[in-house]
């Protein structure tokens, strides 16, 4: 049991290129979460998936899109990446029925 | 006012001290309070739930949530150095799985 897997750990991009985050959770839980976190600002909601086949925006979802692709997995995409998108992601789930959340171990990004 | 305070720190203590760390929230309808640890460098963890207010213990850690005056604390008894991390603060509402989140308290237990 691997509980939250995200890939790849770390990412150097230059301004304007693309990638995507990947995630995967083994634990059966229904709803995912991407996270950004950074100095002084915490942890801020980037996009959430209650459940299979639904997204729907957070706290700072300007510049990103997620993808719910079946129950294990949602990914995070930068289609141009800036340098303020600098930054540790992570990316969460919770079960169904639950309030707590299980954390991936993150991926560092830099854009330069 | 952002819905949830906590003071970043850093807070240092030797080691066998008790770590006191807290938070303050705004919000009425937070139900379900949590306590996170995040090492350096990687995610966070769950450490303690706690559902609306009273205590609850979990060998060195003990957890308080005051609804009345909308303040939760995190106890450490007899603080070793591996728990030097930053510790989260989290609270949600019934029927809500979003997390509203705390900055995070820096902890160094010095040897």
């Amino acid at each position: 049991n691997a509980g939250v897997t995200q890939t790849p750990k770390f990412q150097v991009l230059k301004t304007g290129q693309s990638m995507t985050l990947q995630c995967a959770q083994d634990m059966n839980h229904n709803s995912m979460y991407w996270y950004r976190q950074d100095p002084g600002m915490g942890l801020r909601l980037i996009y959430y998936s209650a459940s299979e086949g639904t997204t729907d925006k957070g706290e700072v979802p300007n510049g990103y899109n997620v993808s719910r692709l079946n129950k294990r997995e949602f990914s995070l995409r930068l289609e141009s990446a800036a340098p303020s998108q600098t930054s540790v992601y992570f990316c969460a789930s919770t079960p169904q029925g639950a309030n707590t959340q299980y954390f991936g171990p993150g991926t560092r990004l830099t854009v330069l | 006012q952002k819905e949830v305070e906590q003071d970043p720190g850093p807070l240092s203590v030797p080691e066998g001290a008790i770590v006191s760390l807290n938070c303050t929230y705004s919000n009425s309808a937070f139900q379900y309070f949590m306590w996170y640890r995040q090492y350096s460098r990687k995610g966070p963890e769950l450490l303690m739930y706690t559902y609306s207010s009273g205590n609850k213990e979990d060998g060195r850690f003990t957890a308080q949530v005051d609804k009345s005056s909308k303040y939760i604390s995190l106890f450490i008894r007899d603080s070793q150095p591996s728990d030097s991390a930053t510790y989260l603060c989290a609270m949600s509402p019934y029927g809500n799985n979003r997390l509203a989140f705390g900055k995070g308290n820096q902890v160094v237990v010095i040897p």
